[in-house]
């Protein structure tokens, strides 16, 4: 079965400071993919990420970036400098291969950590 | 494009009730799912229409009816519900053989 564990439930920072957000995932498949998404209060998920099991590269992306690590099954997320629009809930997910002849993959999320950056 | 809509933002509804939520997008998926989510909780997937055919029912009792009318509409259609079906209801979408979901806004729903 798979498993995502977001350990940190609530963040809170002062503005400008960096924070990183842990994801740990359980998967008995060989290829799959891990996405990040945050959800601001007015409750819509945005796509931050997706990378997939074959592509250990990091990423940045502006003040974003992503540490892929197979090894420790970690697929954590770095803000830079936060802002208070920043301010969310970050849920990691694992999306299992599409099976019974489906063309799409089942999301696992992660319980999401709340970020609170204040000003 | 490359949203998906939901209408109503917010719905209150008595237990007795039929009302329908609404999901449109128009980004040519031909997968579009389902979500519930109840309060500093993640989604939790209930339904998930493969060329707008049902193809995953996650349990999710017989109160609830989805629809898919076309490829880039799907409802859920809502009757009899609970108090505890109260949540928020997220619509996305995704291309084939690609899993990278497209989210709307959802619907807020307050069943009294």
């Amino acid at each position: 079965a798979q498993k995502v564990t977001q350990a940190q439930t609530e963040i809170s920072v002062v503005e400008k400071e960096d924070v990183t957000l842990d994801c740990v995932y359980e998967t008995r498949d060989t290829t799959y993919y891990l996405f990040w998404y945050k959800q601001p209060p007015s409750g819509e998920l945005v796509f931050l990420i997706r990378r997939n099991s074959f592509d250990e590269q990091n990423e940045i992306s502006g003040r974003y970036s992503w540490n892929f690590q197979k090894s420790t099954s970690s697929f954590n997320f770095t803000i830079t400098a936060s802002q208070v629009v920043d301010s969310a809930v970050y849920f990691c997910a694992l999306s299992e291969p599409g099976a019974g002849g489906t063309s799409y993959g089942k999301l696992t999320f992660g319980q999401g950590t709340i970020l609170t950056v204040h000003p | 494009d490359t949203e998906v809509t939901q209408t109503p933002k917010h719905l209150v509804m008595g237990m007795t009730n039929k009302k329908s939520l609404k999901c449109e997008q128009h980004m040519g998926h031909r997968a579009m799912y389902w979500y519930k989510q109840k309060a500093k909780k993640p989604p939790e997937l209930m339904f998930v229409y493969s060329y707008e055919k049902l193809s995953i029912n996650e349990s999710v009792p017989s109160r609830f009816s989805p629809e898919c009318p076309n490829s880039s509409l799907l409802n859920l259609h809502l009757h009899a519900l609970q108090p505890e079906d109260s949540a928020l209801y997220l619509c996305a979408s995704s291309q084939p053989l690609d899993n990278e979901q497209f989210f709307g806004p959802g619907t807020r729903l307050t069943v009294l």
